[in-house]
């Protein structure tokens, strides 16, 4: 069984621009949760979708946004990028939410 | 509002020993426990799940135990190998769905 991919796995914009990464989740799976991860914070969980639904929301700005198209396909979106929005983004995905989670490489954005 | 620590943050060993990582949470009313590995800009890697009614999950070298009422859980590595250096993070998933991580432990394997 194919694990989670996301793409792309590496990305530079700058400051001001907007980035749009995506997550495939593991087949059958419908909830995907999206996280950032920096040296100084570590993981911070960003949403969560299930079945085309946020369930969940972190504490993030409004400038974080996602969806989830209905093969479970997931998007997450940061508009008006920060040079702090540098991070690595690693999306996850479960059969249920709160199930054992299972990661993608991550896409690693960098703002310069 | 849950809060996940784990230490020491790093932790070098000489190969070979058996070691003993701690994850600590401070709501006790979880409904499980995961344990993650790491790789330096890498994913995370799913290592063991235990859930609520749970008391502990072994997978090959590695046994995990939870409780509850100490808000306590440990990872515990036999024999360990070069290979197994990496970060290994715990999360504890609320009843409320969300999913706290701590901030890792970086574990060193001395050849």
């Amino acid at each position: 069984k194919a694990g989670v991919t996301q793409t792309p796995r590496y990305l530079i914009k700058t400051r001001g621009q907007q980035v749009t990464l995506s997550c495939s989740p593991i087949s059958g799976h419908r909830s995907v949760s999206w996280y950032q991860q920096t040296p100084g914070q570590g993981l911070q969980f960003l949403f969560e979708y299930f079945s085309e639904t946020q369930r969940n929301k972190g504490n993030f700005p409004g400038r974080f946004s996602g969806r989830q198209f209905s093969n479970s396909r997931s998007e997450m979106n940061v508009s008006t990028l920060e040079l702090g929005d540098s991070a690595l983004y690693l999306c996850a995905s479960s059969f249920l939410d709160a199930y054992e989670q299972y990661f993608g490489p991550g896409t690693r954005l960098t703002v310069t | 509002k849950q809060e996940v620590t784990q230490i020491p943050a790093a932790l070098s060993v000489p190969e070979g020993e058996n070691l003993v990582l701690n994850c600590s949470f401070t709501d006790s009313a979880i409904y499980n426990l995961q344990w993650f590995r790491q790789d330096p800009g890498k994913g995370l890697t799913s290592l063991l799940l235990i859930q609520s009614s749970q008391r502990e999950q072994t997978s090959g070298r590695l046994n995990a135990s939870l409780d509850k009422s100490s808000g306590r859980s440990t990872l515990y590595i036999a024999a360990s190998q070069p290979g197994d250096s990496a970060t290994y993070l715990c999360a504890a998933a609320n009843r409320d769905d969300k999913i706290i991580f701590g901030k890792g432990t970086r574990l060193h394997i001395l050849p």
